[in-house]
């Protein structure tokens, strides 16, 4: 069954915690994606990476860092220093030069 | 950076009857894609138009874009409950570039 799965589906993070949230491919995709939606909102762009160990910074990357060791994986760690988290987080994946996105089901990273 | 802009922001209409949403754009563009997203879930691609193209369809979709007045529209015919969803337009204005949303129109259909 191929997808993209994220995980966990409800995230909570306390005070000056850092949280790292994962996604995963098996659609043998080059690009992948971090977007992040907040109420009523569209997509706003966090991370991205076109091929493996090589990302660049969307249009809000501050706060936020990513990795891309594996080409089925790119985790997005949300540091204390991202002040306002809450947010639901979208992964999407594209083949390399793809125009069409594929999205995973999301992550609802909620503040305690 | 706020490319695509949907218009109306929220539509209700009775069940069989057609939804009509519309997205501007500011710049030029390669293409225009449509996704769909149910509520609390990730995005689904719909449809996507190229600069060069004046209509598609797919199902029960019908897709306009009008490069000279920088517009699309999304026609959703025979609509159903199921088609309860907020639907995006999505805009890459350079090949390989990234693609910018827009905010979303919240469609509620009426039983």
């Amino acid at each position: 069954d191929g997808g993209i799965t994220q995980s966990p589906k409800y995230l909570f993070r306390k005070e000056g915690q850092n949280v790292t949230l994962s996604c995963e491919q098996n659609l043998n995709h080059d690009a992948m994606y971090w977007y992040r939606q907040d109420p009523g909102q569209g997509l706003r762009l966090i991370y991205y990476s076109q091929i493996v160990n090589d990302f660049q910074k969307g249009d809000i990357a501050e706060g936020y860092s990513v990795s891309r060791e594996k080409k089925e994986s790119f985790p997005l760690t949300v540091t204390s220093a991202q002040k306002n988290p809450t947010a639901f987080y979208l992964c999407a994946s594209s083949t390399f030069g793809g125009e069409t996105q594929y999205f995973g089901p999301g992550t609802r990273l909620l503040v305690l | 950076s706020q490319q695509g802009e949907e218009d109306p922001q929220a539509l209700s209409i009775q069940e069989g009857e057609n939804a009509t949403m519309n997205c501007s754009y500011k710049t030029s563009i390669n293409n225009l894609q449509w996704y769909r997203q149910n509520s609390g879930r990730g995005l689904v691609h719909l449809i996507l138009i190229r600069s060069n193209e004046r209509e598609k369809h797919s199902g029960r979709l019908r897709v306009t874009l009008d490069t000279s007045k920088k517009s699309s529209s999304l026609l959703i015919t025979a609509s159903r409950a199921a088609d309860t969803a907020s639907y995006f337009c999505a805009t890459e204005v350079n090949r390989d570039d990234k693609i910018i949303f827009g905010k979303g129109t919240r469609l509620h259909i009426l039983p």
